[in-house]
């Protein structure tokens, strides 16, 4: 089916262990988007891209890793999680200005 | 620095009434501004947009309308159902084109059955 995709919906982990965070769309959008979000903070920016290979910093960067080598795929890595980085995570997708979002992923690091 | 924000926190509204989510925002370079809708454990939802060229644009019972002089956008639901019950938020766009959209906080509406 067409849309955005994110996997794991759930997913623990302990700290300082590697997490990865898959987000998939079908629309060929150029841009995507990763977020966090937490109470108190609504919808914190981590990364953005506006094509495949390109990529830029957003609100909150620090301790994630994005990569998109294709224009459907756009995973975030946790290097090293921690237990400030527990959250609900949501990919978006965009062909220009309006954001589409996936389902989200609920981290826990314990 | 700019922001985007909301006026009320929480909203409840009997169903069947209108319900009218205000947002301020403080960037006037601004030029795009969109609603979205989040329900419980899902992710956000797009409603309406609308571009700084227009002053109301409207949706199936949802309205958006943007005022400029006060920088300020709401968004109008007609006939509110149980359904409506949500997070809303508000964003807008910086006017840099193609920018990350900058979101409110977001706005609770609880409809009364």
């Amino acid at each position: 089916d067409a849309g955005i995709t994110q996997s794991p919906r759930y997913k623990i982990t302990e700290t300082g262990r590697q997490v990865t965070l898959m987000c998939h769309q079908t629309w060929s959008h150029s841009y995507m988007f990763w977020y966090r979000q937490d109470l108190g903070h609504g919808l914190r920016l981590i990364y953005y891209s506006a094509a495949a290979d390109i990529t830029d910093k957003g609100e909150v960067p620090d301790g994630y890793v994005v990569s998109r080598s294709k224009t459907e795929n756009f995973p975030l890595t946790l290097e090293s999680a921690t237990r400030s980085q527990t959250s609900v995570y949501f990919c978006a997708s965009s062909p220009m200005d309006e954001q589409y979002f996936g389902p989200g992923t609920r981290l826990t690091v314990t | 620095g700019e922001s985007v924000g909301l006026h009320l926190p929480t909203l409840s509204v009997q169903e069947g009434d209108n319900s009218i989510i205000n947002c301020a925002y403080s960037n006037s370079a601004s030029d795009y501004f969109i609603w979205y809708k989040q329900e419980s454990g899902k992710g956000p939802q797009f409603i309406i947009d609308i571009r700084s060229n227009m002053d109301k644009r409207q949706g199936q019972r949802v309205t958006v309308l943007l005022n400029k002089t006060v920088k300020h956008l709401s968004l109008q639901i007609a006939a509110t159902q149980p359904g409506d019950s949500a997070v809303y938020f508000c964003a807008e766009n910086g006017a840099r084109g193609n920018t990350p959209l900058v979101f409110g906080k977001g706005t609770r509406l609880s409809v009364i059955a």
